[in-house]
């Protein structure tokens, strides 16, 4: 399985101010399609996940513009460009190009 | 408006069974794959199993923990996709979510029901 590991695993930020969340995967997650298949989402407390960013880099509809992620091969980061109210809570990332799926830990992010 | 909601979860005993339902609507059910996924309580998301549209021989996948236990179904006239879980084991508890994938990408995902394996 591949393995999907996240830093840091918990992120104080002062509204306004930016934040990054590194994943990193065990193997390449790209494809032979020429797609690599890697994702973010936001679980706010209480709530299901949400898709913020496809395939690395596209934002999903009706994200914010302040996301966005970068990245290729085994290294990618999630950037918000600044950080609101809202922003709180447990970013995952996610491969889907080798079964089974598999999610990183979880990168919790509270406002300070 | 994209809907998926989850029913059929509950207290159930060990090695008992339990069948779960996710009614879709605000989109053509049948051209997209469906999966399941779950989160056990305060921990992290694990996929579950997912099936393809029929346009794809609606085949199925399971994760390792349940597969030859689980079996994930659709039924297109209905918009409905089920998750029969069978020999269900402590460490099935958990949150269980529809979810619905854009190509390969699960975007949509339910408001999710709680099953708990307890004695």
């Amino acid at each position: 399985d591949i393995v999907m590991t996240q830093t840091p695993l918990s992120l104080s930020v002062t509204p306004g101010q930016p934040a990054s969340i590194s994943c990193k995967s065990s193997q390449s997650l790209l494809h032979s399609d020429g797609k690599t298949y890697l994702y973010w989402y936001l679980q706010r407390p209480g709530q299901s996940p949400q898709l913020l960013i496809y395939e690395v880099s596209s934002r999903f509809s009706g994200v914010p513009h302040g996301f966005s992620g970068s990245g290729s091969g085994t290294d990618f980061t999630l950037k918000i460009s600044r950080v609101e109210a809202e922003d709180v809570g447990v970013y995952y990332c996610m491969q889907g190009v080798h079964l089974p799926v598999t999610f990183g830990q979880g990168t919790r992010l509270e406002i300070k | 408006e994209v809907q998926l909601v989850e029913s059929g979860g509950g207290l159930v005993q060990p090695g008992r069974s339990l069948r779960l339902s996710c009614t879709a609507s605000g989109f053509t059910f049948g051209d997209y794959i469906m999966s399941w996924f779950r989160q056990a309580p305060g921990k992290g998301l694990e996929w579950v199993s997912f099936i393809r549209s029929k346009a794809y021989g609606g085949t199925t996948e399971y994760g390792a923990s349940v597969k030859g236990r689980f079996i994930i179904s659709r039924d297109d006239s209905k918009s409905i996709a089920y998750l029969q879980m069978n020999s269900l084991r402590t460490e099935d508890t958990a949150i269980y979510y529809c979810v619905r994938h854009r190509g390969l990408a699960p975007d949509y995902w339910g408001q999710g029901t709680l099953v708990t394996v307890s004695s």
